[in-house]
Formats: C-alpha cells, structure tokens, sequence
C-alpha cells in the first residue's frame, strides 16, 4: 500500500547549519506531496508542496523536489534558524485524492 | 489561506466526564474533515473521517462509541470523547479537506485534552 517513510530524529543543529530530512514515498500512481511544520503547541501548517514529477516546493527558504525515479521529496534549508525548531511532517495524498499518509514526523532543534 | 479553528485548546476534565471538541472551517465549506490523534512520540493517528451529513468512517482500533463524531454542516464537526479517562489524554487534532486547491488539508491548531 502506500505509504511514507521519513528519517527519525531528533535533530539538532547550529544557527546557520544546512538542513536535510528525507523523506520517501511508495505510491501507485501520481502522488502529490507535502511537507508540513507543526510549531510547539499548535496545529500542523502547511511548508510546501509538489504536486507532479521535477516540481519544487519552496517556502521561507525550504525547499523539496519530487523526484519520482528516487521516489524522495526531501526537505533541505540552507541555513537554519532558530525559530525553525518544529516538528516537520512528510505527507502524500493519492491520486485519487482521497487518501492521506504522513510520515512519523522528525523533530528539528536549532540551538544558538 | 485557508482557516480551520479548534476550540478549545485545552480542556482539563474529570474521569468518567465527557468532553466536545469543534473543529470549524471558517472561510470555506468543507466536505470532509478528519480527526487525529498525536501520541507523546509525535506521531498523528488519524482516527475517523467525517463527511458532511453521514456517518464517520473509524479506522480500525478507534472506538466509536467511545470517541463520537458528528459532521452536521459544512464548516462544523465535532468529537466527543465520551466517559473520558486519563489515558484518553491526548492532543487532538483535526482537519479539513478543503475545495480551493486540491489535495491540501488544512489544520486546526489542535485540542489538548487531560483527564484526572
């Protein structure tokens, strides 16, 4: 079935420090993908999106490609910040637009 | 964007009390919202889906007499946890699936609930 799976965490970096979660995905047929953040104490909010093949998301300086022949939608940021501590969710809606899955969910702490 | 509001965000209760939660979509008519369940781990378990004026549909392990969701118009659903106890403690979040760009849910800011 379907299905995401996304690197466990915690993780924990320096202001400034490059980001990378990965993020895969197992799908029949065309996905759309998505990361969320949820901030401690709230909801989940929407990061970005990708909704077909080669397309990059890109928000508050977070990015994701869809990259179908890897199967990944990897969230990379340049260079974090504090404010950026949050837990990031990956998360795919079928085809049929009527299933969701989300990955785990990976705590990120960014230390001054 | 999109605005989907929870209330309350937190509710303390006694065992054996119920306990109602709304989740309200304020700018758009939401035909389906869905309900979560997010474990100390972070984790979300999605719990039931509602469509607007029909039964939920609960995943498996979800008791529906225990855990009541009702989905009368379209910008308002509620859970009830009935004869709550304090390991129905939990954060509760749900969301909404909304018409103006497909696929996207849209979320609440999420339910926190303590039973003593």
């Amino acid at each position: 079935g379907d299905s995401v799976t996304q690197m466990e965490g915690p993780v924990t970096l320096s202001e400034e420090a490059f980001l990378t979660i990965n993020c895969t995905y197992t799908a029949t047929g065309y996905p759309s993908l998505f990361w969320y953040v949820q901030y401690p104490g709230e909801g989940l909010q929407l990061l970005l999106k990708a909704t077909k093949a080669d397309d990059k998301g890109s928000n508050k300086g977070f990015e994701a490609t869809y990259r179908k022949e890897t199967t990944s939608f990897h969230l990379e940021k340049g260079s974090v910040q504090v404010s950026d501590s949050a837990v990031y969710f990956c998360a795919l809606i079928t085809n049929t637009g009527n299933q969701f899955y989300f990955g785990t969910g990976t705590s990120l702490t960014v230390i001054p | 964007g999109a605005v989907v509001s929870q209330h309350p965000s937190w509710v303390i209760c006694k065992s054996g009390t119920s306990v109602k939660i709304e989740c309200r979509s304020l700018d758009f008519q939401a035909t389906t919202m869905f309900w979560y369940r997010q474990f100390p781990k972070q984790s979300l378990m999605l719990m039931a889906t509602s469509n607007e004026g029909s039964k939920a549909t609960y995943e498996q392990g979800v008791e529906k007499d225990k855990f009541l969701i009702n989905h009368a118009s379209l910008t308002l659903s509620t859970l009830t946890v009935t004869s709550a106890h304090p390991e129905d403690s939990s954060f509760y979040i749900c969301s909404a699936k909304g018409s103006i760009v497909t696929g996207e849910l849209f979320f609440g800011e999420g339910s926190r609930l303590t039973v003593l």
